[in-house]
């Protein structure tokens, strides 16, 4: 089946800094889905993409759908220490399937 | 608006015991999922029903896990006998049916088995 694959697996970066991180398939997607886990929580939607080359805002979260299908970018910028979880990117297996998920990013922030 | 409503939050349970997780989807989502969660294996799928009903009980691990929908408003997933490696944290997920494909998780269930 269908995978995503999320890189970095995790990142530590200071205050205030900005970040960045992406999502890739094999297969083309025609909806990336971004969550972000705060320790003890379920996953919380962030962004939803449907577009291909689609900038979509949250804040001070930015997503792209890359041009090509195959993958997402989730950006923050300036970041505080609430923005530490885990990231995860999503899409729909083909048809009207459940959502497949990469394995995820894990930010911390350091004060 | 209440989300997704899970419970126990926590459980810790010896091995062998029947474990009882239960979810409440959001009010008008017509497809609910349980997840399973672990550091090793990330977040697997472990059924999906859409209008009650089981479409795909594929990533279900073994004939000890069990789920029903018996009706709009209520899920549960059951572990009988229970065994220490199904210790992990166990999500609902319910949404809308149709073209969304956007899920909406609980706050899940931590469940522990010594």
């Amino acid at each position: 089946g269908q995978q995503l694959n999320q890189s970095p697996q995790s990142m530590f970066i200071q205050e205030g800094e900005d970040v960045s991180m992406n999502c890739t398939s094999s297969s083309i997607f025609n909806t990336w889905l971004w969550y972000k886990q705060d320790p003890g929580e379920g996953p919380v939607l962030l962004i939803a993409l449907y577009k291909a080359g689609e900038l979509t805002s949250n804040g001070r979260l930015t997503a792209q759908f890359g041009i090509t299908r195959k993958d997402s970018f989730l950006n923050i910028s300036a970041s505080i220490p609430s923005d530490v979880g885990i990231y995860f990117c999503a899409g729909p297996n083909s048809g009207n399937t459940p959502l497949v998920f990469g394995k995820g990013t894990r930010l911390s922030v350091i004060a | 608006d209440a989300g997704v409503i899970q419970s126990p939050r926590h459980e810790v349970t010896e091995m062998g015991q029947e474990v009882t997780l239960r979810c409440k989807p959001i009010s008008g989502h017509n497809s609910l999922f349980w997840y399973r969660q672990t550091m090793m294996r990330g977040l697997e799928l472990l059924i999906y029903f859409n209008n009650n009903v089981p479409i795909d009980d594929s990533g279900m691990p073994e004939d000890r896990f069990s789920a029903k929908m018996p009706n709009a408003s209520f899920s549960t997933l059951k572990i009988q006998p229970s065994e220490p490696r199904d210790s992990a944290v166990y999500f609902c997920a319910s949404k809308i049916s149709g073209g969304a494909y956007e899920q909406y998780f609980g706050p899940g269930t931590r469940l522990t088995v010594t």
